[in-house]
């Protein structure tokens, strides 16, 4: 176990539904990451936030909507998902952010329908 | 932006011999590069990683050797195992705040 937690680990939603995705370090880190993992690409970052602080947003789509309410949590809103949003999402962590050494949790594969 | 090229995307061995992956970046500024495993259903994990000043790092099967000049990166693992079979990628940290820019990864089996 590397000390970051996601759940749910599975999760399928229609278009419409509203859910979240959560994550939880262990670790006392300070910076934490959502990235997208689909089949084929490399990993894509979506989201960084140090100290609680959004720090990069990488274009993403407003349907995901990010929170981190403190140091040790961060969750990922989602509504009006599209199917090509199907993926495996990774949260992870690190003690600082500048090239710092990234603990990644297991993921949650999201469907869409 | 960095940009990472990893190879080959797949690469089947018989249990016993070497492995190589090896990856290129575009940012000559970058100077971190770590190597992530990533077994089914679970999320990548940190194997080995090297600063750019040093030239190659070892720990026990696995190695890893940098060319800051041609600017390449590439994993070795001695005597592979079933085990090591994984999804392996590579990365190399951008300039500016925070972030990581991977490889597409490569599939390494390793049969018996």
């Amino acid at each position: 176990e590397t000390g970051v937690t996601q759940t749910p680990r599975h999760l399928v939603m229609g278009m419409t539904n509203k859910k979240s995705l959560k994550c939880e370090q262990h670790l006392g880190h300070n910076a934490m990451y959502w990235y997208k993992q689909s089949a084929k690409k490399p990993l894509e970052l979506m989201f960084v936030y140090s100290l609680e602080e959004r720090v990069e947003n990488n274009s993403v789509p407003s349907r995901f909507s990010p929170e981190c309410p403190n140091s040790s949590h961060l969750f990922l809103h989602l509504h009006t998902l599209q199917p090509e949003d199907s993926a495996l999402y990774l949260c992870a962590s690190s003690l600082g952010t500048l090239r710092d050494t990234q603990y990644f949790g297991p993921g949650t594969r999201l469907t869409v329908l | 932006g960095e940009n990472v090229e990893q190879h080959p995307s797949t690469l089947s061995v018989q249990e016993g011999d070497s492995a190589v992956i090896k990856c290129t970046y575009s940012d000559s500024a970058s100077n971190y590069f770590p190597w992530y495993k990533q077994e089914l259903g679970k999320g990548p994990q940190l194997i080995i990683d090297i600063r750019s000043n040093v030239g190659e790092k070892k720990d026990q099967r696995i190695a890893v050797t940098l060319n800051k000049t041609a600017k390449h990166f590439s994993l070795h693992i001695t005597e592979t195992q079933p085990e090591d079979s994984a999804v392996y990628f590579c990365a190399a940290s951008s300039s500016g705040y925070s972030t990581l820019t991977f490889g597409k990864g490569t599939m390494l089996l390793v049969s018996p």
